[in-house]
């Protein structure tokens, strides 16, 4: 069974920690992406990656930063969390190549941070 | 730029009734289309999807059909089950983008 992965489901911090979330997926894809729900706003987009080492930002990606050093994870950092920051983070991968209009995104079960 | 538009909930059902949750895009190109399903407490999942005009999607008793001329992609049910009750998202992709455009969501509860 195909599978992406979230280091914690929930995670409380304190305002001006470093936070680090992990995103680990098994099925090879090229493409991997870091989203914030929030009630009301929907999926927001932080950033996402096509490639190892590769980062583009997304629409919010203010506070935050990514690390990509293997295919298979994708970090995302908070480098000074606020309690703005407080939310549901969601990971997900898809699949590139000549077929990647067809391709779905497959999500973890997301992280619910909460910033003190 | 590519945009969706989904009605806004929460859509309230009783157990057995008619469900449709509109869904209309703007994109440049000829977009794939798809609906995730997200239950509570869970990561989205996909439901659906349809690649080309007049393509049905499928699955688990929900329905969508690709409408080109209409640009929709509605999701149906012909009998909602209290099961079923979680936050629906149409979404699109189009070529040449890594990244697909979602709606807003609409969350739908069953009641018994």
């Amino acid at each position: 069974d195909v599978k992406v992965t979230q280091s914690s489901r929930y995670l409380v911090k304190r305002t001006g920690e470093k936070v680090f979330l992990e995103c680990v997926q098994d099925m090879d894809h090229e493409n991997m992406f870091w989203y914030r729900q929030d009630p009301g706003l929907g999926l927001r987009l932080i950033y996402f990656s096509y490639d190892v080492k590769m980062k583009e930002k997304g629409d919010i990606p203010e506070g935050y930063s990514v690390s990509r050093e293997k295919k298979e994870r994708f970090s995302l950092i908070l480098e000074s969390a606020s309690t703005n920051q407080t939310s549901m983070y969601l990971c997900a991968s898809s699949a590139s190549g000549t077929s990647a209009i067809y391709n779905e995104q497959f999500f973890g079960p997301g992280t619910r941070l909460t910033v003190l | 730029g590519n945009s969706v538009t989904q009605m806004e909930g929460p859509v309230t059902l009783s157990e057995e009734a008619f469900l449709t949750i509109n869904c209309t895009y703007t994109a440049t190109g000829y977009p794939s289309l798809f609906w995730y399903v997200q239950y509570p407490g869970e990561g989205l999942q996909l439901l659906l999807k349809a690649t080309k005009a007049d393509d049905k999607g499928s699955n688990k008793g929900f329905e969508a059909t690709y409408r080109k001329e209409t640009t929709s992609f509605h999701l149906e049910k012909g009998s909602v089950q209290v099961s079923d009750s979680a936050v629906y998202f149409c979404a699109l992709r189009t070529g040449g983008s890594y990244i697909p455009t979602f709606g807003r969501g609409t969350s739908l509860i069953v009641h018994p």
